[in-house]
């Protein structure tokens, strides 16, 4: 069984257009977040989650909203999407600040 | 503040060591350690609470200077599938782990 898992993997999409990712995780962890890669591979954290709660929104521009509909699923939908979205991004779970696991990752590329 | 790396970049051959380290301007609760492969996800290696510990995992240990802010991460007779990008991850609290500038290394045989 899959830990933390992300659907789609890859995303191709044009300028201005909205899309969603999906994460959800069966580890029973009570933290939820979503960290963007660069193509320097830098990994920044976004959102987290925190049993449905949002606890930390970094400096992310608005268009980007987290959702987190129960306790083991966390979505991201991004609006108007921009060239300088493109990266990877990563859903990750975590329980009381200890092993964080990463889902495999969305390659979100912007035309 | 994003923790700093040191070096960027390792070249090994199969059977030798490699130490790198990873400097935070502030104070640390704890500091993981991650290895990433090309394409992959990071994968978890170990964590360092305060007190000075080292770990191990396999070949592979670390150790954490609360005081210092700092932790090295040391890989003794490197074999091909240590091949990857290891970051560390500080924590000041439970709520997030920030990353740090990454570290490549390539093992050849």
């Amino acid at each position: 069984d899959t830990a933390v898992s992300q659907t789609p993997k890859y995303l191709v999409t044009q300028m201005g257009n909205d899309k969603s990712i999906k994460c959800e995780q069966n580890l029973g962890h009570d933290t939820m977040y979503w960290y963007k890669q660069d193509s320097k591979k830098f990994l920044k954290i976004m959102f987290s989650y925190n049993n449905k709660e949002l606890i930390i929104n970094e400096t992310v521009p608005n268009r980007f909203s987290p959702k987190s509909p129960d306790k083991a699923h966390l979505n991201l939908h991004i609006n108007s999407l921009e060239l300088g979205d493109s990266a990877v991004y990563f859903c990750a779970s975590s329980q009381s600040g200890q092993v964080w696991v990463f889902g495999p990752g969305t390659r979100l590329t912007v035309l | 503040q994003q923790p700093v790396q040191s070096p960027q970049a390792v070249i090994l051959r199969e059977g030798e060591d490699a130490v790198i380290n990873c400097s935070s301007s502030k104070a640390l609760y704890s500091v993981h350690w991650y290895r990433q492969k090309h394409g992959e996800a990071p994968v978890f290696l170990m964590i360092l609470l305060k007190g000075g510990e080292q770990k191990g995992h396999e070949k592979i240990s670390a150790s954490f200077n609360e005081k210092k802010q700092q932790s090295s991460l040391y890989l003794t007779a490197s074999q091909l599938s240590y091949s990857g990008t290891y970051f560390c991850g500080t924590e000041k609290n439970t709520d997030k782990l920030i990353f740090g500038t990454g570290t490549r290394l390539q093992v050849f045989p």
